[in-house]
């Protein structure tokens, strides 16, 4: 079975902290993800790469900044967190971005956020 | 205007119930769609893709009309282990396959 493991399942820090969100898989899956969730929002991505040292940004990267040194491990910064970066965290990957796209992503279990 | 729309719901209804769910996408170069289901405090999981001329799991179908962009899920004889949400998900492929999540629809099936 494909899994995703996300370090942290609930984290709570200060205003002004940096934060390290970390991810691992083990499929030796190309494409790795990072989205948040918010009510009445859904998922909205963050960052992602398509290899190792490669990194793109989505649709919300602002206040965000990723590493991806290893081709299994993916982390997100939060490099001076912020209230509104409250939230809950997931990380997924896929296979190659070849076509076609079976469109799976592998989530982790989430990591959720409370910055006070 | 979100890329992804669905009704949030929550769609309260029986066992043994037909529920449909509509999903709208507002980017004509979506090129795939999928719908995940995500149990409450769990990850979303990959339920299944939507083909052009629709296709069938099961007690699931679902439906693409790409010409009024719009994507549709049927659950028939719903079971209580159905109440989740559902997410509409479509790819672009103009930008590399990434997935767009719709907000996700609340089911919620009673005995």
């Amino acid at each position: 079975d494909v899994k995703v493991t996300q370090s942290s399942r609930y984290l709570v820090k200060r205003t002004g902290e940096k934060v390290f969100l970390e991810c691992v898989q083990d499929m030796d899956h190309e494409n790795m993800f990072w989205y948040r969730q918010d009510p009445g929002l859904g998922l909205r991505l963050i960052y992602f790469s398509y290899d190792v040292k490669m990194k793109e940004k989505g649709d919300i990267p602002e206040g965000y900044s990723v590493s991806r040194e290893k081709k299994e491990r993916f982390s997100l910064i939060l490099e001076s967190a912020s209230t509104n970066q409250t939230s809950m965290y997931l990380c997924a990957s896929s296979f190659s971005r070849g076509t076609p796209n079976t469109g799976e992503l592998f989530f982790g279990e989430g990591s959720r956020l409370t910055v006070l | 205007r979100k890329e992804v729309e669905q009704d949030p719901g929550p769609f309260n209804v029986p066992e043994g119930a037909t529920v449909a769910f509509n999903c709208t996408y507002s980017n004509s170069a979506s090129q795939s769609f999928f719908w995940y289901r995500q149990d409450c405090r769990k990850e979303p999981k990959l339920l299944m893709s939507v083909y052009s001329s629709g296709n069938e799991d099961g007690r699931f179908t679902a439906q693409l009309n790409r010409a009024s962009q719009y994507i549709s899920l049927l659950i028939r004889d719903s079971k209580l282990s159905d109440s989740a949400t559902y997410l509409c998900v479509v790819s672009r492929y103009n930008q590399g396959g990434k997935l767009i999540f719709g907000q996700g629809t609340e089911l919620s099936v009673k005995p």
